[in-house]
């Protein structure tokens, strides 16, 4: 069974430029969940989408954050305009309602 | 709101030592817990998971236990090996379901 699959693995933009990043989640798995986990820190939740809905994006910073999941599968998460503090690794997760999550292998960020 | 505090790193051992990385949290209700391994380059993988008070979960050597009374998760291994030279962190899932809470990880390094 493939795993959550995640792309670009590592994006190097300069700041004020837009980033986008893309996440395919398990087959079957409703739930996703987009985190933000900087250097030395555990992750932290951005937005959760139950199917299409996101239902807790309490986190994420609207103004230049943005996500959607279009048929409740696929993601993107879009960032405009990057600056230097969003250098930071960006994880999927999915899960099968709110049973175990399952992680992909992250998109590092680097903003110049 | 929910919290998780771990023991910090960076934890150095000698191949077949004895493991024990602490962990406490502070949630309302009751959360279920877990230990998630990330080695580098690579996303989150689930190592172990408790759901209710008293119960231990396990994996490759790996175990801990859900202590209410204490509200501890504390991960414990027999003997460790070079290859769980990783970052562990704990993590719960309070009673607002789907929405997890990571402590900040401890980096372990097992020498031969």
């Amino acid at each position: 069974e493939a795993g959550v699959v995640q792309s670009p693995r590592y994006k190097i933009i300069e700041k004020k430029q837009p980033v986008a990043f893309w996440c395919n989640p398990i087959s079957g798995h409703n739930t996703l969940y987009w985190y933000l986990q900087n250097l030395g820190q555990g992750p932290e939740l951005l937005i959760r989408y139950e199917n299409e809905e996101a239902v807790d994006d309490s986190q994420l910073p609207k103004d230049r954050f943005s996500a959607e999941r279009l048929k409740g599968v696929d993601s993107t998460l879009k960032i405009q305009p990057a600056e230097l503090g969003d250098s930071a690794v960006y994880l999927c997760a999915s899960s099968f309602s709110a049973d175990t999550q399952y992680f992909g292998p992250g998109t590092r960020l680097t903003v110049l | 709101g929910d919290s998780v505090t771990q023991m910090e790193g960076p934890v150095t051992l000698s191949e077949e030592a004895f493991l024990t990385i602490n962990c406490t949290y502070t949630a309302t209700g009751y959360p279920s817990l877990f230990w998630y391994v990330q080695y580098p380059g690579e996303g989150l993988q689930l190592l172990l998971k408790a759901t209710k008070a008293d119960d231990k979960g396990s994996n490759k050597g790996f175990e801990a236990t859900y202590r209410k009374e204490t509200t501890s998760f504390h991960l414990e291994k027999g003997s460790v090996q070079v290859s769980d030279s990783a970052v562990y962190f704990c993590a719960l899932r309070g009673t607002n379901a789907g929405k997890s809470t990571f402590g900040d990880g401890t980096t372990l390094t097992v020498k031969p």
